[in-house]
């Protein structure tokens, strides 16, 4: 069975503050991909970045990078200068990489909700 | 190109009704799934679908029917209504390989009193 886990339940930070993300999984899987999701409070889900677990390269977007280590199976998630903006829920979420099948079965941690104070 | 679209956008329903929460791509996707999100519970698969015929049962299927007889149609049916149903509903499709992305809904907010 896969699960991930996104210990922290809330986390506040002052705007301009970093603040990370962590998200650990479970799987059996040789591969598989890893996503991360934010929630706004409208309430969409809005894709964030896939990864697949062959490629264990840092990812850089912007103000947001992610830190993949297969090692200790964490896939975690930093905000450099945070703004009032990033305020949301994060999800962190898996499923198994089936070749030239979809990915339509995700397994969802229960969300990091993050505040920006301003 | 409206992606996934969810309809209603809110609904209350009392015990023991029945309704169908519709879900629509214009992606062409095979694949779609309806997810529910509850408090400090993250997103839970229901049902997924493969293809136009093809369901099958995610995480916490109870107390819910699928069907799929096109590729843009995915529609969940609650049989009788119960108030551990009241929920977000998301719905999404996917590109499938070798891109793999998931696109959702803007969700359907279910209240059953």
């Amino acid at each position: 069975a896969q699960k991930v886990t996104q210990a922290q339940t809330e986390i506040s930070v002052v705007e301009k503050e970093d603040v990370t993300l962590d998200c650990v999984y479970e799987t059996r899987d040789t591969t598989y991909y890893l996503f991360w999701y934010k929630q706004p409070p409208s309430g969409e889900l809005v894709f964030l970045i896939r990864r697949n677990s062959f490629d264990e390269q840092n990812e850089i977007s912007g103000r947001y990078s992610w830190n993949f280590q297969k090692s200790t199976s964490s896939f975690n998630f930093t905000i450099t200068a945070s703004q009032v903006v990033d305020s949301a829920v994060y999800f962190c979420a898996l499923t198994k990489d089936r070749g030239d099948f979809g990915n339509e079965k995700l397994t969802f941690g229960t969300g990091t909700r993050l505040t920006i104070i301003p | 190109n409206a992606g996934v679209t969810q309809t209603p956008k809110f609904q209350v329903l009392k015990t023991g009704q029945s309704m169908t929460l519709q879900c629509a791509q214009d992606m062409n996707h095979e694949y779609m799934s309806w997810y529910r999100q509850d408090p400090g519970m993250g997103l839970r698969l229901i049902h997924y679908s493969v293809g136009a015929g093809i369901t099958d049962q995610g995480e916490v299927p109870n107390g819910y029917n699928v069907s799929r007889s096109t590729t843009e149609d995915f529609p969940l049916r609650l049989l009788s209504a119960a108030p551990s149903q009241t929920s977000v509903y998301f719905c999404a499709s996917s590109t499938g390989p070798p891109l793999n992305e998931q696109f959702f809904g803007p969700g359907t907010r279910l209240t059953v009193l």
